[in-house]
């Protein structure tokens, strides 16, 4: 059964501060790798999604790189601002030749960005 | 619609009584599914759908809970005889199919609260 650990759990940086975020999986055979962030009171918002066959992606101040082999993701944020304080979710999707089941989540890392 | 949208946002019901959660999917995406949230935990998968197969229910928890989607637009998931234990958040997420190259997008959200 796919397990995914994400650390730390909690991270409080000031802001301006480059920072990491990982995210570890047990089954490396895995479809695609997705990291989310998620707001108090609202749903998950869609930040990266990286393909199996691919090492990284980016958007913005946002780097996501992917060692399918090892079973590791990292999300890089370069120089943080308060509006990026969420709980950070990584996912993966497996599939199981009869379809996907569904994505498998980490417990999420919580960051918060001092002013 | 622009997004999943789910409702209601909020649900308190008293502990035996049935539940009928509602999701809105992205026009046009096949793929779509439940998860669920519990205070503290990681989301936990529930069920999902792929265009008119039938569903993958292997992540339900109990027989109490059953899904049902039409075509490929709304869904429902009714929880019978409700528990303390399923108080949690159910999100519901639609892609526009299963496999690679796929992104999640989630809703909002509905809290459940079983008193």
């Amino acid at each position: 059964k796919q397990e995914v650990t994400q650390i730390p759990a909690a991270l409080s940086v000031p802001e301006g501060e480059n920072l990491v975020l990982n995210c570890s999986f047990t089954d490396s055979a895995i479809y695609n790798l997705q990291w989310f962030r998620q707001d108090p009171g609202k749903g998950l918002t869609s930040l990266l999604l990286i393909q199996s066959s691919q090492r990284e992606q980016t958007s913005g101040r946002l780097n996501a790189s992917l060692d399918k082999s090892s079973g590791r993701s990292t999300l890089y944020i370069a120089a943080s601002q308060p509006g990026d304080s969420a709980t950070y979710l990584c996912a993966v999707e497996m599939y199981s030749g009869g379809g996907a089941d569904g994505l498998t989540f980490g417990k999420g890392t919580h960051l918060i960005i001092q002013p | 619609g622009a997004g999943v949208s789910q409702s209601p946002s909020n649900k308190v019901t008293e502990k035996g009584k049935d539940v009928e959660l509602r999701c809105d999917p992205i026009s046009g995406h096949t793929a779509l599914y439940w998860y669920r949230q519990r205070l503290g935990q990681g989301l936990e998968f529930l069920i999902y759908f792929q265009g008119n197969s039938a569903p993958d229910k292997s992540g339900l928890p109990s027989d109490r809970f059953s899904a049902e989607r039409t075509g490929e637009s709304v869904s429902t998931l009714t929880i019978q005889r409700t528990q303390q234990e399923d108080s949690a958040v159910y999100l519901c997420a639609s892609s526009l199919y299963v496999g690679q190259l796929t992104e999640a997008f989630f809703g909002q959200g509905t809290r459940l609260t079983v008193v």
